[in-house]
Parts: C-alpha cells; structure tokens; sequence
C-alpha cells in the first residue's frame, strides 16, 4: 500500500508569511495527488486536484506542485482564514495532516 | 446547489450495530461514485469505503472489511454505511463524500458529517 506523509506535522507562521509543506509518497503516484483544507469542526474543502489544478472559488495564493513522489503546497502570502489543517490525498490514503498555527 | 446530509450517527456499545446514511442532493446521484471518510476525533481523515455509480463495484480500507457494507439506492438519492461489530476504534465523525468522475477519487463535495461513539 501507498502511505503518504506529510511534512512538518505543525507550522507557526504570520500573517504575510510564505509557507511550504511537503507530502511525500512511498513511490511514484504520477500527478494524482489532492489538497485538503479543514477548519475545526468543519468538513475538509477540496482546494487542489491533480498536484496543481486550483478548484473554483481558491484563491489564487494557493499553488501545489511536484510530481512522482515528492509534492509541496504553497500559500504566497498567508491570510487570516488560512489557519487550518491541510491534508494531502491519493486515492484512498491520506496524509497524516500539516496544522497551521499563528506565530 | 450540490448537497449531502448524513444522518444515523449516535452512541452504541461495543460489538453493535449502526446504520449511516447520507441524503443527496443537486446533482444526478446515479452518475457518482461515493465514499465514506472518517475522522477520530483529535486525528487525521481516513478513507472508510466507496461504491461505483450502479453498485456493482465496492472497495473498502482493510479495517472495516467483513463489518461494514456501503450501499446505496439511486432511486432515493441515499447512501449508506452498515456498520456491525463495532469497536472503540471505529468513534468518529463519518462523512459521506462525492468522488470526481474520471478517476483519482478526488473528494469534491462533502457532507457535514455525523458523529459515531462507540462506548464500552
């Protein structure tokens, strides 16, 4: 089976701040990766697919890149409704969660 | 506008039984594969079982084979999730989730979820 661990487990940052977590695949999954975002007691929103397709409605702070084994999401400069945890996925397996907290 | 409500969630011993569904809504229900994810509480989301658009085709995560069964009824836009033998484990919020056609199972549309405790 495929495991997908994502990198770090918490991230402290500020408003403004470019912030860059990793996924990685235990192998190669091609492009078929997706971007979560969960806010407490909230359903996750589906914000990238396919490693770097933005869903309608994303602002365009967002962008996911990588390919093979090795995947980042990037928010350019982060805002106040960005604190949340963000979970990447390949088909049935998901990562084990990036939590972004405020510095 | 697209929208999945779950229902059927509550308190049941260990080794019971519960019986989740999901009402459907906005969209053609028949042309979707759907899944159920669950998330402990304080933890990560987890992946729990799915079903093709006419049934004939289910996958579940290794830990829930031989005690739970997805299933669903095109004709009443509902899904389901049989769930038996229940341990302490299986507590979590359970979400019922619409895949995007074409592969991947990206999770595109969500439900808000109903709470599973399993006590015992």
């Amino acid at each position: 089976d495929i495991q997908m661990t994502q990198s770090p487990s918490t991230l402290s940052a500020s408003v403004g701040d470019r912030v860059t977590f990793t996924c990685r695949a235990s192998q190669s999954i091609g492009t078929l990766l997706a971007w979560y975002q969960q806010k407490p007691g909230r359903a996750p929103n589906l914000l990238i697919s396919a490693v770097s397709s933005l869903e309608s409605g994303v602002p365009s702070r967002f962008s996911g890149s990588g390919s093979g084994t090795e995947f980042t999401l990037t928010i350019s400069s982060l805002q106040p409704d960005d604190f949340a945890t963000y979970y990447c996925q390949h088909y049935g397996t998901f990562g084990q969660g990036t939590k972004v907290e405020i510095k | 506008e697209v929208q999945l409500v779950e229902s059927g969630g509550g308190l049941v011993q260990v080794g019971g039984s519960l019986r989740l569904s999901c009402a459907v809504s906005g969209f053609t229900f028949s042309g979707y594969w759907m899944s159920w994810v669950r998330q402990a509480p304080g933890k990560g989301l987890e992946w729990v079982a799915n079903i093709k658009e006419d049934g004939s085709g289910k996958n579940y995560v290794d830990s829930v084979k031989g005690r739970f069964t997805i299933s669903r009824d095109n004709a009443r836009n509902s899904l389901y999730l049989q769930m038996n033998s229940l341990r302490s484990e299986d507590t979590a919020m359970y979400y019922c989730a619409r895949e995007r056609p074409r592969g991947a199972s990206y999770f595109e549309y969500w439900g808000q979820g109903t709470l599973v405790t399993v006590s015992s």
